[in-house]
């Protein structure tokens, strides 16, 4: 079965840069979680969009930003990056039932 | 806002014998409790879930409980193998589109 899928899977940034994390979620789901996880931390929610609408909104810095498009695939826009950024970036997705399923995730590493 | 509280942080356990993960949540308006999976680097996975209106779940060697009396919810593993060695998260959620409030999980070391 279609997973979420996320890109880039890896990312190195430098501090001060950008960048754009993508997810595509599973064929028909409509939600759009964002989740961040520092080591040995749990996942953080960051943001969430319900039929390309902005939904919730958790911890996502200012610096951050997201939308859904009308395919219902996500991207995150990570701007000013700070070394407190690297993590590990889940996407996950909803459809009619309550469950999340995560995609693979990005790592982002900040230099 | 909903909290919730996951015990232990840390859980070895014989191969061959169960393993029981305990959480509480503190918002009753709760429905529905996941429960995921994630090794090391890779994906929270789901394993298993319940809703409120169900008090057990079965699923091969995974249950899970739920007393939404006492606002508690329990992860139980028999027959433990060496690939249930992980972190395990148990999760709540408010309703469908809400966001995953997760513990803050539980390791799980399996011992040969």
């Amino acid at each position: 079965a279609a997973g979420v899928i996320q890109s880039p899977r890896h990312l190195i940034k430098e501090k001060r840069e950008t960048a754009t994390l993508k997810c595509y979620p599973i064929p028909r789901h409509d939600t759009v979680y964002w989740y961040q996880q520092g080591p040995g931390q749990d996942p953080q929610f960051l943001i969430s969009f319900y039929e390309k609408m902005q939904s919730d909104k958790g911890s996502i810095p200012d610096r951050f930003s997201a939308q859904q498009f009308s395919d219902y695939h996500s991207e995150l826009n990570m701007s000013s990056l700070e070394l407190g950024d690297s993590a590990l970036y889940f996407c996950a997705s909803s459809g009619l039932g309550m469950a999340q399923y995560f995609g693979p995730g990005t790592r982002l590493l900040v230099l | 806002g909903e909290n919730v509280e996951q015990h232990p942080s840390t859980l070895s356990v014989q191969e061959g014998d169960s393993a029981v993960i305990k959480c509480t949540y503190s918002d009753s308006a709760s429905n529905y409790f996941p429960w995921y999976k994630q090794e090391l680097g890779k994906r929270p996975q789901l394993i298993i879930d319940i809703r409120s209106n169900v008090g057990e779940k079965k699923d091969q060697r995974i249950a899970v409980t739920l007393n939404k009396t006492a606002k508690h919810f329990s992860l139980h593993i028999t027959e433990t193998q060496p690939e249930d060695s992980a972190v395990y998260f148990c999760a709540a959620i408010l309703n469908r589109d809400d966001k995953i409030i997760f513990g803050k999980g539980t390791r799980l070391h399996i011992l040969p």
